[in-house]
């Protein structure tokens, strides 16, 4: 019953670090999205994928980048981490976009 | 542009009583409605979702109610309790889109 697994929990990051936070979703979803939330903002989506090999941005895709080279695995890297970067990090699965997405625990990253 | 807007961002309620929380759409492509709830330190979790060919869904204590042509749709928890505590946010998506549009999000705290 692992769903949608990303890691790690809590990071912190100083200004102009880079670093990977990890995705993996064991429940055969094509879709998969990457959101940051902010308090009072509610969830903005960073990119999404539709399936292996294929990725898009979504609303604010800017210091960020993706990658889906397996059904399972959808990485974000985050380059030269700047404070504005300073977010709570949720990843997500979908079957479809008229379907359930299943979130995972969140990512904590302060960039200080 | 936020294409779901949400009211209130915040909302006190006593024991027992009933909660409302608001949201509206501009696109009407959008056939697919969900509402989350998300506890302090977790990812959001789908709590009910509604298709636009209703006007009512309920489950439980919780009801969405659904003017399609006021573009509108609410979320009712009737006899609401400590427990229901959280942030609401509502969403849309349409089957030819690939992405959920989430509303900024409801935080509710439901005094004993």
């Amino acid at each position: 019953n692992a769903g949608v697994t990303q890691t790690p929990k809590f990071r912190i990051l100083k200004i102009g670090q880079s670093m990977t936070l990890q995705c993996t979703q064991d429940m055969n979803h094509n879709y998969m999205y990457w959101y940051r939330q902010d308090p009072g903002m509610g969830l903005k989506l960073i990119y999404y994928s539709v399936g292996a090999g294929i990725t898009d941005k979504g609303e604010v895709p800017n210091g960020y980048n993706v990658s889906r080279s397996t059904t399972e695995d959808f990485p974000l890297r985050l380059e030269l981490a700047a404070p504005s970067q300073t977010s709570v990090y949720f990843c997500a699965s979908s079957s479809g976009s008229m379907n359930t997405i299943y979130f995972g625990e969140g990512s904590w990253l302060t960039v200080v | 542009q936020q294409q779901v807007k949400q009211s209130p961002q915040s909302l006190i309620v006593q024991k027992g009583g009933i909660s409302i929380i608001n949201c509206a759409y501009e696109n009407t492509a959008f056939d697919y409605f969900p509402w989350y709830q998300q506890f302090p330190g977790k990812g959001p979790a789908l709590l009910i979702a509604i298709r636009p060919d209703v006007s009512e869904k309920k489950e439980g204590r919780f009801t969405i109610s659904f003017n399609k042509s006021a573009k509108q749709f609410s979320l009712h928890i009737m006899d609401s309790q400590p427990g229901d505590s959280a942030t609401y946010f509502c969403a849309a998506s349409s089957r030819t889109g690939n992405q959920f549009y989430f509303g900024t999000g409801t935080s509710l705290t439901v005094i004993p």
